[in-house]
């Protein structure tokens, strides 16, 4: 049972650039998240997914997408990167019952990026 | 959304020092965990408390949902528990987590 992971682990873009972050989970859960934390600050929600094909924004989606085809992947995608993109972006999943209980949630490593 | 403040927000203990965190948040939830982002930048899962009181060696956590309130205490601080510690909640109704800023903790020999 990996849990969360999330590949890669750094990386280093153009300003302009695009990559997709992956995130992928095996313990079944249906709600799935992607936050952005800067330097020395807190944890900030982008889009989360509360199973395969729903998605909806966060407080900061703007210049990302994301997808969710099955349980499992939750891709993060950075179109057009910019020098405010650089950051440290963790996935993380939970499990929310259908009476509404919402269960722990759990962390990948993070991926550090930097746009320069 | 819900608004979590958490404090303090910055600490330094004497190794073996004791100590307590708050968490205060706006609404009420059914969900709140505590985490600890060690130096490596890894979140790692300490308690999920929505409500009363558990303990994990020197850790122990209390949450009293009714006044909107948790409290994380560390006994016997050792080094390896410096780092920044978040609390977050999610409601009964909504999707969402929210984050307070964090109590980041230096723990000096």
């Amino acid at each position: 049972n990996a849990g969360v992971t999330q590949t890669p682990k750094f990386r280093i873009l153009k300003i302009g650039q695009s990559m997709t972050l992956q995130c992928t989970q095996d313990m079944n859960h249906n709600y799935m998240y992607w936050y952005r934390q800067d330097p020395g600050m807190g944890l900030k929600l982008i889009y989360y997914s509360v199973g395969a094909g729903i998605t909806d924004k966060g407080e900061v989606p703007n210049g990302y997408n994301v997808s969710r085809s099955t349980t499992e992947d939750f891709p993060l995608r950075l179109e057009l990167a910019a020098p405010s993109q650089t950051s440290v972006y963790f996935c993380a999943s939970s499990f929310r019952t259908s009476g509404g209980q919402n269960n722990e949630q759990f962390f990948g490593p993070g991926t550090r990026l930097t746009v320069l | 959304g819900i608004q979590v403040e958490q404090s303090p927000p910055d600490l330094i203990l004497q190794e073996g020092a004791n100590s307590t965190l708050r968490c205060n948040f706006s609404d009420s939830v059914n969900n709140l965990q505590w985490f600890h982002q060690n130096p490596w930048g890894q979140l790692i899962n300490l308690f999920y408390i929505p409500s009363g009181t558990k303990q994990n060696g020197r850790l122990s956590a209390t949450t009293v949902a009714t006044e909107r309130y948790s409290l994380l205490y560390i006994s016997s601080s050792q080094t390896t528990d410096s780092g920044v510690y978040f609390c977050a909640v999610a409601r009964n109704t909504g999707n969402q987590f929210y984050f307070g800023t964090g109590t980041s903790l230096t723990v000096i020999p």
